[in-house]
């Protein structure tokens, strides 16, 4: 199976910050990766495919690149609404793998 | 207006069965892949099946390899997970997501809001 680490696993960041958040697969994926923004108590939303296509609808403050191993998420200017759960997920290989989750917390 | 209502959850034993449903509207059913993923209190995110468009291709996690069939009714336009032998570990909140290999390099674009399995005894 494909193992999926993310980094950090929480971030503190003020509004109007830089933020950025990475993914790393056992294996190469080429450009398979999936990013994910889940907000308490609702259902996981998708921001980004293809690693750095940005999913109908997604502020274009959300950006991503990588391909291969080494992926980043970055939120370009952080607003109150992006203080959430962030995934990626791997959709090169059955089964489906998912990182740890990275938490975007108010300084 | 693509919607995914997911019913069928509950509090169940440990060893017990439960079915979960997922009403799909506002696209084409029959062309999409669809997915059951999972999270447990507190947790992550846990990928549980996928199952493609006709049913031809199913994939499952390791993990509910043997207790969990997924099936799909593309005439109802319904997607269903049978869990058996369930377990403590079980216990989550189980989407039903659809993937799309058409626009979003199978990716999962739209997800339910998630039914509740408890599993105590």
């Amino acid at each position: 199976d494909i193992q999926m680490t993310q980094s950090p696993s929480s971030v503190s960041a003020s509004v109007g910050d830089r933020v950025s958040i990475t993914c790393r697969a056992s294996q190469g994926i080429d450009n398979w990766l999936a990013w994910y923004q889940q907000r308490p108590g609702k259902a996981p939303k998708l921001l980004i495919y293809a690693a750095s296509n940005l999913h109908s609808g997604v502020p274009s403050r959300f950006s991503g690149s990588g391909s291969g191993t080494d992926f980043t998420l970055t939120i370009s200017s952080l607003q109150p609404e992006d203080f959430a759960t962030y995934y990626c997920q791997q959709v090169n290989r059955f089964p489906r793998t998912f990182g740890q989750g990275t938490k975007v917390e108010i300084k | 207006e693509v919607q995914l209502v997911e019913s069928g959850g509950g509090l169940v034993k440990p060893g017990e069965s439960l079915r979960l449903s997922c009403a799909a509207s506002g696209f084409t059913f029959s062309r999409y892949a669809m997915n059951w993923v999972r999270q447990a209190p507190g947790k992550g995110l846990e990928w549980v099946s996928s199952i493609s468009s006709s049913s031809n291709y199913i994939y499952y996690a390791d993990s509910m390899k043997g207790r969990f069939t997924v099936s799909r009714d593309n005439a109802e336009n319904s997607l269903f997970l049978q869990m058996n032998s369930l377990r403590a570990e079980d216990t989550a909140v189980y989407y039903c997501v659809r993937a799309d290999g058409y626009n979003s390099f199978d990716s999962l674009d739209f997800w339910g809001q998630g039914t509740l399995v408890t599993v105590s005894s």
